[in-house]
Formats: structure tokens, sequence, C-alpha cells
């Protein structure tokens, strides 16, 4: 069965830093992921999305993602912070073949001036 | 802007009653999924439906149902409210089923009093 872990609820970073925010994923099939943001009283967003091409991912507002099948990890990366990117960040695996996301617990990004 | 219309945006009712949620997919867009996000359970798939049919279902109870229009809005029925279904609801549209992007609402904030 698909899942997703995500590691830290919450990673403060300060504006200009690297962020980093940690998934890891468990499927018995080659995963298609994601990674979705949330901010505040809005929907979900979509950042990237892996779905078995290049494993170095690069999405919208200059977030990328690297998948590494040995270490069963989807590690979402932005080398330079910005108080824009606050937020909550949810990764997710795509579930059987009809497309329904099974999502993490999200992790809340906070930027400090 | 998505592309994805939810209707109520905020919902405050009874416990006991039941209410309608309303979900407008993106023009086009075949495929309708609804997800329910609260703080203890995260972000859950509830139900899938494509082109009128229910395609999948997740941990939906059975005091809720939906169901697709042939113009392709979905509405979410709830009733028998229950304080622990105050909650984010979302609906989710994308092209086809099985690994497309899924396009998100804002979502409607649903709370039991």
């Amino acid at each position: 069965a698909q899942s997703v872990t995500q590691l830290g609820s919450h990673v403060s970073v300060s504006e200009g830093a690297l962020v980093l925010l940690r998934c890891n994923y468990s499927s018995s099939v080659p995963p298609y992921l994601f990674w979705y943001v949330q901010y505040p009283n809005q929907g979900l967003q979509l950042l990237l999305k892996y779905t078995s091409a290049a494993t170095l991912v690069k999405g919208i507002n200059g977030f990328e993602a690297e998948f590494k099948k040995s270490e069963t990890s989807f590690h979402l990366t932005k080398p330079s912070a910005h108080m824009s990117d606050a937020a909550e960040y949810f990764c997710a695996v795509l579930k059987g073949s009809q497309g329904n996301l099974i999502f993490g617990k999200g992790t809340k990004l906070s930027v400090k001036p | 802007d998505s592309g994805v219309t939810q209707t109520p945006k905020h919902l405050i009712t009874a416990t006991g009653q039941r209410v309608t949620l309303r979900c407008s997919p993106r023009s086009g867009d075949l495929s309708v999924y609804w997800y329910q996000q609260s703080l203890d359970q995260g972000l859950q798939f509830l139900i899938q439906y494509y082109n009128g049919e229910e395609r999948a279902k997740g941990n939906i109870l059975e005091r809720f149902s939906a169901q697709q229009f042939p113009d392709l809005h979905s509405e979410l029925n709830l009733s028998s409210l229950e304080l622990g279904d105050s909650a984010l609801y979302f609906c989710a549209s994308s092209p086809q089923t099985g690994g497309a992007e899924a396009f998100f609402g804002q979502g409607t904030r649903l709370t039991v009093v």
C-alpha cells in the first residue's frame, strides 16, 4: 500500500536560507509523487510532480525535488527562502489507477526576516 | 485561481442536520475528487467520480454521499452531522483518471455546532 511520511511538522528558516522539507514514501509500485502548497485560507496548489521521468523535478516558485529510489525519498528544496514561501507543504503519492492522492500530514514552513 | 469553484465557502450548522456542498470542476475536466481536511486526520480522500460514475471510495462515512451530474458538477451530501464532521472539504478535478494533475478548489469550511 502506498503512503508518505513527512518528517517535521514545523520547519523554521531565515529569509535567504535553504529550505529543505522531507518526504519519504512507501510504494509497492513505481510511485507518482507530488508536492502541494497550501497558503492560509486557500486551497492546495501543485508545486511539482514526479512521474518516473527525470529524477530531479523543477517546480514553480523556485522549488525542486529529487526522487531517490534507494532512499525512498522525495525531499523538497529551495536554495533561498522568501517571506512569501511561508505556508503549509504537503507531500502526496498517487494511489491506484484512479488518481486519488494519499497525503502526508504536512509541514508548516515559517520564514523569519 | 485553479478554475475549480466550491460553494459555499463557509457553512455553520447544528448537529443532526444535513448539508450539501457543491463543486464545479474546471472546464473539460471529467474527474472530481472530494477530500476532507481536519486537524486530527489531516487530508483524507473521500470519493471520486469520473464522468458521472463513482470510481473510487476512500474513508467516506455512510452518512456522507456524493454524486456527479451530467453537467459534471458534483455535490457532497453530509447528513446526521456530528461535531467531529467539522472540517475543510476540498473538491479537486482533473481531465481524466490516474496520474493527471489535480486542481483544487478553495474549499468549504464546515462548522458543526
